[in-house]
């Protein structure tokens, strides 16, 4: 199963509302997750299950879709979410992420 | 508190052999699932391995690009997750993660906590 992430990248200013999506090469139900990855870090899980929001992560942060297309939703932009975010399926073997999309400042 | 810390990358010739290990704490490690995932300098993620818990006898999963090559394994009387790594290549070169998993409504998830990696370099 391939996962392809648009954009690829984008440019945004803190406040803004962004979305990325996350598109899967065949059905894969709600086994969908977002990672956070900012430099020189290890991911961060921010969603499982296409839209529960991982423990502690702010709830500017959404997730929906379900069978190929999904979303990440981050409500109002800030600071600390200039980053790179990844989803991954967990429907079969093996296991894919997509190609990441980078949240860069405007 | 949950802690991952990987060890044994470094710096291996083309066709060599290098064993990444993984100790937890924090938790047992029988109860979770434990993936090792991957990423090539500059590249995205890429999955690796996936070793099933106690319940789920141990058994493990491989992607294609490693397979044969790649064993993961655990020793839970040590709380340490493995990556024996054979028949290195330059395109391995990545830093290695390991990942805590966790399931919920028959689906099992990577990654609640992850390690702070650690870089294996294929070489001549």
């Amino acid at each position: 199963i391939q996962l392809t992430q648009s954009p690829s990248s984008l440019s945004a200013s803190v406040g803004d509302r962004v979305t990325i999506t996350c598109r899967a090469s065949q059905g894969i139900s709600s086994h969908l997750a977002w990672f956070q990855q900012k430099p020189g870090k290890a991911p961060k899980l921010l969603i499982y299950a296409a839209s529960t929001l991982q423990s502690g992560v702010p709830s500017r942060f959404s997730g929906s879709g379900s069978g190929t297309d999904f979303t990440l939703t981050i409500r109002s932009l800030q600071p600390e979410d200039f980053a790179t975010y990844y989803c991954q399926h967990l429907n079969s073997y093996p296991l894919t992420f997509g190609g990441g999309t980078k949240v860069e400042i405007k | 508190e949950v802690q991952l810390v990987e060890s044994g990358g470094g710096l291996v010739q083309p066709g060599g052999s290098l064993r990444l290990s993984c100790a937890a704490s924090g938790f047992s490690l029988s109860d979770h699932y434990m993936d090792w995932v991957r990423q090539a300098p500059g590249k995205g993620l890429e999955w690796v391995a996936r070793s099933r818990n106690k319940a789920q006898s141990y058994t493990t999963e491989h992607a294609v690009s490693v397979q044969g090559r790649f064993t993961i394994s655990r020793d839970d009387s040590q709380n340490s997750l493995y990556l024996q790594m054979n028949s290195l290549e330059t395109e391995d070169t990545a830093v290695y993660y390991c990942a805590r998993g966790f399931c919920t409504s028959g689906t099992c998830y990577s990654g609640d906590s992850w390690g702070q990696g650690t870089l294996v370099t294929v070489s001549s």
